[in-house]
């Protein structure tokens, strides 16, 4: 069973820091890996997605890196402002056997201060 | 474009009584999939549809089911409702050809049930 980790849980930066997110996830036959965000009370805007045969995809600040092989991507928001603040998933989609399911895991929720 | 639509946006009711939900795909993409997101559990996959028929499945009772209509359109029903079925249900939308495309998610039904 596809297990998906996010550390850290929480995170509180000045603005114009770099920062790091991290999403681990058990299983590597996966189809490709999604990043997220979400605003308090509202659905998810897909930020960047990443094939399996990718490591890295960029958009603007954002940055997201990808490791299959060991179960690992990043996500780097370069020069962070407090309109970054929302709380950030990664979803792998299933290959194998589970093919075509989302999971997601439990999010790194951002804080961003002026 | 119009993005993905949910309806309604916001439902109270109550134990045993069943709910019926709406999903409006983005045109021209005909695969929805419908997650329930809850503070404990985070976002959970319920299910996939594709060209009418369900592709992928959760694990969920069979009190949660759902179906697709020839224009994409989805809707998900739920019977015999229980308190812990209060929550977020997202429902996403993609091109569907390929299981490498990006997801995209409508705002969202919060239900509530007393």
């Amino acid at each position: 069973k596809q297990e998906v980790t996010q550390i850290p849980a929480a995170l509180s930066v000045p603005e114009g820091e770099n920062l790091v997110l991290n999403c681990s996830f058990t299983d590597s036959a996966i189809y490709n890996l999604q990043w997220f965000r979400q605003d308090p009370g509202k659905g998810l805007t897909s930020l960047l997605l990443i094939q399996s045969s990718q490591r890295e995809q960029t958009s603007g600040r954002l940055n997201a890196s990808l490791d299959k092989s060991s179960g690992r991507s990043t996500l780097y928001i370069a020069a962070s402002q407090p309109g970054d603040s929302a709380t950030y998933l990664c979803a792998v989609r299933a290959g194998g056997t589970s093919y075509g399911k989302l999971t997601f895991g439990q999010g790194t929720i951002l804080t961003v201060h002026p | 474009k119009a993005g993905v639509t949910q309806t309604p946006r916001y439902l109270i009711k109550t134990r045993g009584q069943q709910v019926t939900l709406s999903c409006s795909p983005i045109s021209g993409h005909r695969s929805v999939s419908w997650y329930q997101q809850t503070p404990g559990q985070g976002l959970q996959f319920l299910f996939e549809y594709f060209s009418e028929t369900q592709r992928n499945k959760g694990n969920f009772p069979g009190r949660f089911s759902g179906r697709q209509f020839s224009n994409s359109r989805s809707e998900m029903n739920v019977s015999t409702l229980e308190l812990g079925d209060s929550a977020l249900y997202l429902c996403a939308s993609s091109l569907g050809g390929a299981w490498g495309d990006t997801q995209y998610f409508g705002p969202g039904t919060r239900l509530t049930v007393l």
